[in-house]
């Protein structure tokens, strides 16, 4: 079946470092793809999201590249800082639903 | 603008009662969706309301339903509750006519129901 999912379940980065958080999809059909933060007792935070005829789009400090020949996403955050660490979910929608990868685990070491 | 807010934040029900969990969207937003949150199945898609009419639904059973006033906020019920049905519930909003040009969805705090 169709769905999104994530690479590595967990991320370690140093402050300062750059984090990359990887995620696969398989639905051709999705028009946009999106990125979520969440914080501990919190809701998913909108991160940035790239429409489907898009390859890259960067926003303050993180960038997201798709590539679809692989169907592959990306978020790229630059300069890592503490307040980063969160559960990252990509999420895919066509509009009719969203759905979402099971979130990566960023760990930011002082 | 105000985010998205729900209510009760926490709530404690036993098995086979039924709960009534509300949100209220960024002002404007006039699409709300519902999502259940758990560890085991992580975010799925519930419902998505707009203008009062059920859009979109996902691939739960027919004890989760919801609503939508006319003034965009939303309830969902769940009802005959189960065990399975711990989790955190979420609602999220968005403009809903269209993407224009952006598919961000505004989540809420959610709403965490235990079921015993």
């Amino acid at each position: 079946g169709e769905s999104v999912g994530l690479h590595l379940p967990t991320l370690s980065v140093q402050e300062g470092d750059n984090s990359i958080i990887n995620c696969a999809y398989s639905n051709s059909a999705s028009d946009y793809f999106i990125w979520y933060k969440q914080e501990s007792g919190k809701g998913p935070q909108f991160i940035i999201d790239i429409r489907s005829n898009m390859d890259k789009r960067q926003g303050q400090r993180v960038t997201v590249l798709l590539n679809k020949t692989v169907k592959h996403l990306s978020l790229q955050i630059a300069a890592t800082q503490p307040g980063d660490s969160a559960v990252y979910f990509c999420a895919e929608t066509n509009n009719n639903d969203m759905r979402f990868g099971a979130g990566t685990r960023l760990t930011v070491k002082p | 603008k105000a985010g998205v807010t729900q209510t009760p934040r926490y709530l404690i029900k036993t098995r086979g009662q039924q709960v009534t969990l509300s949100c209220s969207p960024i002002s404007g937003h006039r699409s709300v969706s519902w999502y259940q949150q758990t560890p085991g199945q992580g975010l799925q898609f519930l419902f998505e309301y707009f203008s009062e009419t059920q859009r979109n639904k996902g691939n739960f059973p027919g004890r989760f339903s919801g609503r939508q006033f006319s003034n965009s906020r939303s309830e969902m019920n769940v009802s005959t509750l189960e065990l399975g049905d711990s989790a955190l519930y979420l609602c999220a909003s968005r403009p809903g006519s269209g993407q224009g040009g952006s598919a961000a969805q505004y989540f809420g705090p959610g709403t965490r129901l235990l079921v015993l």
